[in-house]
């Protein structure tokens, strides 16, 4: 049990469909992350919260679209997908330190496998 | 060029065995940390163990350690007594200081305990 839970952690949609993906953190963090990890390729960073703030957001296409009501829950919000989205979503959170130190770690939730149609 | 490199797309250990997965970074920030994470089939990336690069002492954590050598840029992951449960996706990855919470992942090796 590591604390950041996702849901659903499987989901087929079609190209036209909306749908959200769901990460909640139990660990009292303030920054939250969304990850892409396709097949053969290193994790991909996609969106970063800090302190409910966008903080980064590595040229993702706008189909993608997150969303961070309160420090512990995240969102993505998914609309007319590819299928070279299908992948694995993966949401995690840390401790961030006044100051910005390297030290904290991201906790990792269980992923969301998604396949797009 | 690649933050994070991960030469062995996948490794076989016999249980019990040590196993040693290799690992090198490539950064110019003085202040950075490693990280090793384990990902097993269900999904989920479990943190295993961290290196910071001002530590004096290669880090441990139970049965893993981490064999950090600064001026080669590596910083292997060592499981020792390896169990079958060891059987899994394993990631190394870095955060510079200078780039706040960007983390670097390497491809990953995966690991087979052979009973």
């Amino acid at each position: 049990e590591t604390g950041v839970t996702q849901t659903p952690r499987h989901l087929v949609m079609g190209m036209t469909n909306k749908k959200s993906l769901k990460c909640e953190q139990h660990l009292g963090h303030n920054a939250m992350y969304w990850y892409k990890q396709s097949a053969k390729k290193p994790l991909e960073l996609m969106f970063v919260y800090n302190f409910k703030e966008q903080t980064e957001n590595n040229s993702v296409p706008s189909r993608f679209s997150p969303e961070c009501p309160n420090s512990s829950h995240l969102f993505l919000h998914l609309h007319t997908l590819q299928p070279e989205d299908s992948a694995l979503y993966l949401c995690a959170s840390s401790q961030e330190l006044a100051g910005g130190s390297h030290v904290e770690t991201q906790y990792f939730g269980p992923g969301t496998r998604l396949l797009v149609l | 060029a690649q933050k994070i490199t991960q030469t062995q797309p996948g490794m076989f250990v016999q249980e019990k065995e040590a196993v040693t997965l290799d690992c090198t970074y490539d950064t110019s920030d003085p202040s950075y940390g490693l990280f090793w994470y384990k990902q097993p089939s269900s999904g989920e990336m479990i943190f295993l163990i961290y290196q910071g690069s001002y530590d004096q002492q290669n880090a441990t954590e139970g049965r893993y350690s981490l064999n950090f050598q600064k001026a080669r840029k590596s910083a292997n992951l060592v499981i020792s007594a390896s169990q079958l449960g060891d059987s899994a996706m394993y990631f190394c990855a870095m955060r510079e200081s200078t780039t706040g919470n960007q983390f670097y992942f390497g491809t990953g090796t995966s690991l087979t305990v052979i009973p």
